[in-house]
């Protein structure tokens, strides 16, 4: 069975420092992977998705970047975080449906 | 943009009783996901639909694209089934960009 990771559980980070932000997906190889964002009380929103190595789309720009290093591991990162990035990553396998890993709470300060 | 109207914001049952959540789409959407938040925060799978209906034990959805409305019906709600419910819906144009729904509180009390 395929499972997804995410890393970390969650991460407190000030303002103007790097973020790096890791998924995984253990059993399924080429996988399309998606990126999420939510804001405290906000509505999910996709951010990048990538259906191989080395190709990322961008769906909408927070100032993140997204990358494929690996078949199976999809980053999100920026060099500055902002105060807006705060917010709960998911990161999801689709197959055709849609499954979410845990998530990554992160808070700005 | 594509919107997806979801209702009630928020719902309270009594154990025993039942109700249905609803996703009203402003487009034809291709596909539409039901998921439940876990104590996390992440999203549980409950239900894909590309068409019809489909039950999964006290959990029944349904989704009309010519109406452009999805339903999901709890019956016999039980205390654990409190928590918030989302509905999410793909247009299908390209890649499977998800549009969801603000979700709806499930409250179930004794």
């Amino acid at each position: 069975a395929q499972t997804i990771h995410q890393w970390p559980v969650a991460e407190i980070k000030a303002v103007g420092s790097p973020l790096s932000l890791g998924c995984t997906i253990k059993g399924k190889s080429s996988p399309n992977l998606y990126w999420y964002w939510q804001a405290t009380g906000g509505t999910l929103q996709q951010l990048f998705y990538s259906i191989t190595v080395g190709q990322v789309e961008s769906v909408v720009q927070l100032n993140l970047s997204a990358s494929r290093p690996k078949d199976d591991q999809f980053i999100l990162s920026t060099e500055k975080l902002l105060l807006s990035h705060s917010g709960f990553y998911l990161c999801a396998w689709v197959p055709e449906e849609q499954y979410f890993g845990p998530g990554t709470r992160l808070t700005v300060l | 943009g594509d919107q997806v109207e979801q209702s009630p914001s928020a719902l309270s049952l009594h154990e025993g009783t039942g109700s249905a959540l609803r996703c009203n789409f402003t487009t034809t959407m291709r596909a539409v996901q039901w998921f439940r938040k876990n104590s996390r925060g992440s999203l549980i799978n409950l239900f894909y639909l590309a068409s019809g209906t489909k039950e999964n034990g006290r959990l029944k959805s349904a989704f009309d694209s010519k109406e452009r409305y999805s339903t999901l019906h709890i019956r016999d709600a039980q205390l654990e089934d409190s928590g918030t419910y989302f509905c999410a819906a793909e247009r299908g144009s390209g890649y499977n960009k998800l549009t969801f729904g603000k979700g709806t509180v499930l409250l179930v009390s004794p």
